[in-house]
């Protein structure tokens, strides 16, 4: 099983629509969370860290589960310009490990 | 600003070569990585360094070395390249042990 798992994809949906991505983590003394956004042939760049709290940024919404060690992602009101592949971030303890998932690849289409 | 830089963008090599993969960082951060990304894979963590001369490995370090004689600099060295050594090689850095990673352009390598 891998440290972290996400939804394979690929996701294909139309402008406007809300479209939710999931992870989880298998290590529980992981400290911090991230999403990543990856375009095509591009490096990774961070989309926004995740709080236990929820975090919102626009309209993108982030949610961290620390009980069930989920994660996810939500956005809003898809843009063309959202199409890419959204990777999970989990930051182990204990030391520098940054583990990343596999990636969900993202279309959005008009 | 410069922030992380890899090169070369692009190399081939044959079975059995050397060769280094460079990175620097003029951010002053401590720790610096080296990843790979294959299809379906997502990026493995290779090696990593937590400050200049502190260097430790990763998930997959085989075939591989690196050194940090500086703060700047972390180069990745390839010690005879092998085909499933063919991927995008990705260097990245971050000013403490939880924050944001900062990525370079990445390397596509590919060994033939």
């Amino acid at each position: 099983r891998k440290e972290v798992e996400q939804d394979p994809g690929p996701f294909n949906v139309p402008e406007g629509a809300t479209v939710a991505f999931n992870c989880t983590y298998s290590n529980s003394a992981s400290q911090s969370f991230f999403w990543y956004r990856q375009d095509c042939r591009k490096e990774p760049k961070l989309l926004m860290s995740v709080y236990s709290s929820g975090n919102e940024d626009g309209r993108f919404t982030a949610q961290l589960n620390r009980a069930s060690q989920y994660i996810s992602l939500l956005i809003r009101d898809s843009k063309l310009s959202d199409s890419a592949t959204y990777l999970c971030v989990v930051n182990r303890g204990g030391g520098f490990k940054t583990i990343f998932g596999a990636g969900t690849r993202l279309f959005v289409k008009a | 600003n410069a922030g992380v830089t890899q090169t070369p963008k692009f190399q081939v090599l044959k079975t059995g070569q050397s060769m280094t993969l460079q990175c620097a960082q003029d951010m002053n951060h401590e720790y610096m990585s080296w990843y790979r990304q294959d299809p379906g894979m997502g990026l493995r963590l290779i090696h990593y360094s937590v400050g200049a001369g502190i260097t430790d490995q990763g998930e997959v370090p085989n075939g591989y070395n690196v050194s940090r004689s500086t703060t700047e600099d972390f180069p990745l060295r390839l010690l005879s390249a092998a085909p499933s050594q063919t991927s995008v090689y990705f260097c990245a850095s971050s000013s403490t042990r939880t924050s944001e990673a900062f990525f370079g352009q990445g390397t596509r390598l590919t060994v033939v």
